[in-house]
C-alpha cells in the first residue's frame, strides 16, 4: 500500500493523559500537513511540514499540540494533558515533489479518532 | 476558520439526478479542489481548477469558476448510490501553503 497510513485508527484516553499519533505520508512526497476534523464539520489546518520543517502552525494549535517530522519522513502529533475537547478526527495529509504550495492534489489517510472521556 | 461557504448543507436526490453543489469564498485563491468524504473515512481528491480556468471536467464531474461572484460549483451527472459521501470545498488561498475547507455538503442518492 503506497497511501497515506496513520496510526493508531482509534484512541480512547482518560483526560489529562497525553496521546501521540503517527502519520507515514506517500514516500516521494515532501509535504505533510495535519488537520483536525469534528463532526458535521470539515477538516481545520493544524500543521505543515516542508521536508522535516515546521513551516506553518494555525492558531488552533495550542502549546499542548507539538507535531515533529524528523529526517522529513514520518510525523508525529503529540496532544498533552487532553481535554474532551481534543476529541476529533486527526487527519495527515501528504502533497507534492516539489514547490511549497498545495498546488497539486493532497492524499489523505484515514484519520485517527480521538475520544477524550 | 474555514473560508469556503457550501450550500446546500445537505441534498438528497434519486439515482440518475444530476447534483449541484456551490462553494463561495471570500479571499484571493490559487485554486480551489473538491474532496470527498465517506463516512468516518480520510478525503479522497475529486478535481483541481486553477484560478485562471474556468471549468474543468473528470468523468462524470464537472466544475466551474466564477471568479467575479467567489463561487465555485460542482455537477455531478447521472449520479449513482455510490455517491453518496459528504463533498467538500478547499480553497489554496493566496500565500498560504494550505488547503481551507468549507463545511461540506451531505450527498443522499437514494437507489
Amino acid at each position: 500500500d503506497t497511501g497515506v497510513s496513520q496510526d493508531p485508527r482509534h484512541k480512547i484516553t482518560k483526560r489529562g493523559q497525553n496521546v501521540t499519533f503517527r502519520c507515514d505520508p506517500i514516500s516521494e512526497h515532501n509535504r505533510l500537513y495535519w488537520y483536525r476534523q469534528t463532526l458535521g464539520q470539515g477538516p481545520e489546518f493544524l500543521t505543515y511540514f516542508q521536508n522535516e520543517a515546521q513551516l506553518e502552525k494555525s492558531r488552533l494549535l495550542s502549546d499542548r499540540f507539538s507535531a515533529e517530522r524528523p529526517k522529513g519522513s514520518f510525523s508525529t502529533l503529540e496532544i498533552q494533558r487532553t481535554e474532551q475537547g481534543d476529541s476529533a478526527m486527526y487527519l495527515c495529509a501528504s502533497s507534492g515533489t516539489g514547490g511549497n504550495t498545495m498546488n497539486t492534489e493532497a492524499f489523505f489517510g484515514q484519520g485517527t479518532r480521538l475520544t477524550v472521556v | 476558520s474555514q473560508q469556503g461557504e457550501e450550500d446546500p448543507q445537505a441534498l438528497s436526490i434519486q439515482e440518475g439526478e444530476n447534483a449541484t453543489m456551490n462553494c463561495s469564498y471570500k479571499t484571493s485563491i490559487n485554486n480551489l479542489q473538491w474532496y470527498r468524504q465517506n463516512s468516518g473515512r480520510g478525503l479522497v481528491h475529486l478535481i483541481l481548477i486553477r484560478s485562471n480556468e474556468r471549468e474543468k471536467h473528470s468523468g462524470r464531474l464537472r466544475v466551474t469558476l466564477d471568479t467575479s461572484k467567489k463561487r465555485i460549483s460542482l455537477f455531478i451527472t447521472a449520479s449513482r448510490a455510490a455517491d453518496t459521501a459528504s463533498y467538500f470545498c478547499a480553497t489554496l488561498d493566496t500565500g498560504r501553503r494550505a488547503l481551507t475547507f468549507g463545511s461540506g455538503t451531505r450527498l443522499q442518492v437514494q437507489p
